[in-house]
């Protein structure tokens, strides 16, 4: 399984973006990147996920290396309420969808 | 479109006794997932099903914990006798094949 490694906690200051890094290098070229983020008492939430190509929703993007090994979820204008456990986990690819969560990056906006 | 369902919401409990939590998937979801977080950490995967069999429950304490799913459908994780450590967060989720999981809310158990 690909495992993800991601810095145990990061600042950012509030209407600013918010770019938080993960690094993949064992995965395959057929997995993909996911993200959650998980409020404190809350369920984790789904936020995006790419393969290959950047990606953008109404969320958050996603820029991916071109050698997959690492990638970067931007925020792009942070508030309180992104204050959260940002998870990235690489979705194992078989007859079984697995995700497995590491301990994920702690993100404080600040105002 | 629902979410996915779960109660209660918190319980807590003494050590030795037992404690069932009831998840009910998003609708049309084969895949459903029983998750553990314990405090400061990630979600931990305790048991996996696609439909109403068993596909991955390589993490789950089986001396202890039990799950099942009737029809495909709801599930049910039981925890007998509770120690503890078993003072967590059990969330579920539910998911298409091969598609993103949608986690519910949790059930928060404390076991004094």
């Amino acid at each position: 399984d690909a495992k993800t490694t991601q810095p145990p906690s990061m600042d950012c200051a509030e209407g600013r973006a918010a770019n938080l890094p993960c690094n993949h290098s064992t995965i395959s070229g057929n997995e993909y990147v996911y993200w959650y983020r998980q409020i404190h008492s809350q369920g984790p939430q789904y936020i995006i996920h790419g393969l290959k190509n950047n990606e953008t929703n109404e969320m958050a993007s996603l820029i991916i290396t071109e050698d997959r090994k690492s990638s970067t979820l931007i925020l792009p204008h942070a508030t309180l309420r992104d204050t959260a456990v940002y998870y990235c986990i690489v979705r194992v690819r078989n007859n079984f969808n697995k995700f497995y969560f590491g301990s994920g990056t702690k993100l404080n906006v600040k105002p | 479109e629902a979410g996915v369902a779960q109660s209660p919401r918190y319980k807590i409990i003494e050590k030795r006794q037992s404690v069932a939590f009831w998840c009910n998937p998003i609708s049309g979801h084969a895949t459903l997932y029983w998750y553990q977080q314990i405090l400061g950490q990630g979600p931990k995967l305790l048991i996996q099903f696609q439909n109403n069999g068993v596909v991955d429950d390589s993490q789950l304490p089986k001396d202890r914990f039990s799950a099942e799913r009737l029809k495909g459908v709801d599930s049910t994780l039981k925890i007998q006798p509770a120690k503890l450590e078993d003072s967590a967060v059990y969330l579920c989720a539910s998911s298409l094949v091969q598609d993103t999981i949608y986690f519910g809310e949790g059930s928060w158990l404390t076991v004094v």
